[in-house]
């Protein structure tokens, strides 16, 4: 079975720029997590879709933002690149059932360098 | 409310020992607890994880307990490993809800 999969592997971008990472989960997995990780902060919640609609958002600034397709597979897009977006950017996936064993799977992450 | 404190932030057990990580929680909501490794260059990997009505589960060598009046739970790794060597997250999570708040990570190092 696959696993999560992430593209790229690793971006440089420069500042003011913006970056799209694509995320496609495992077969089967309707929900979509987005979460950032750098030394300073750890790991913090980005967005959640479920079925193609945003079901929960974290503390980010409007700059990020995300969707999912009809197959689940999810894209995240930051503009406007400021330095200390520089981070990990992970995707996690579920089912999406709600009351289980969650069991987030996560993808191995999009190393985000901003210059 | 929505923090999770994890401590140590770095640990070293000799090898065979016992590994311990605590973690504490403010929000009585939370009703799942799981705990991650992560190797360096991959995305952290579930362990093991825990609600709140059973006071301790055991999978293998590692270990939750769970203290709900005090608000904290813990993971314990027996007869640690130098492969156990990784950063370990604990997490919360409430209501169904697919959004975990991560504990600060521990370095673990086991020392062959």
């Amino acid at each position: 079975k696959a696993g999560v999969t992430q593209t790229p592997r690793y971006l440089i971008k420069t500042r003011g720029q913006q970056v799209t990472l694509s995320c496609s989960p495992i077969s089967g997995h309707r929900s979509v997590s987005w979460y950032q990780q750098t030394p300073g902060q750890g790991l913090q919640f980005l967005f959640e879709y479920f079925s193609e609609t945003q079901r929960n958002k974290g503390n980010f600034p409007g700059r990020f933002s995300g969707r999912q397709f009809s197959n689940s597979r999810s894209e995240m897009n930051v503009s406007t690149l400021e330095l200390g977006d520089s981070a990990l950017y992970l995707c996690a996936s579920t089912t999406g059932m709600t009351g289980g064993n969650y069991g987030y799977t996560f993808g191995s992450g999009t190393r985000l360098t901003v210059v | 409310q929505q923090q999770v404190k994890q401590s140590p932030q770095s640990l070293i057990v000799q090898k065979g020992g016992i590994s311990i990580i605590n973690c504490a929680y403010e929000n009585t909501a939370f009703d799942y607890f799981p705990w991650y490794q992560q190797f360096p260059g991959k995305g952290p990997a579930l362990l093991i994880a825990i609600r709140p009505d059973v006071s301790e589960k055991k999978e293998g060598r590692f270990t939750i307990s769970f203290n709900k009046s005090a608000k904290q739970f813990s993971l314990h790794i027996m007869d640690s490993q130098p492969g156990d060597s990784a950063t370990y997250f604990c997490a919360a999570s409430r209501g169904g809800a697919q959004k975990l708040v991560f504990g600060q990570g521990t370095r673990l190092t086991i020392n062959p």
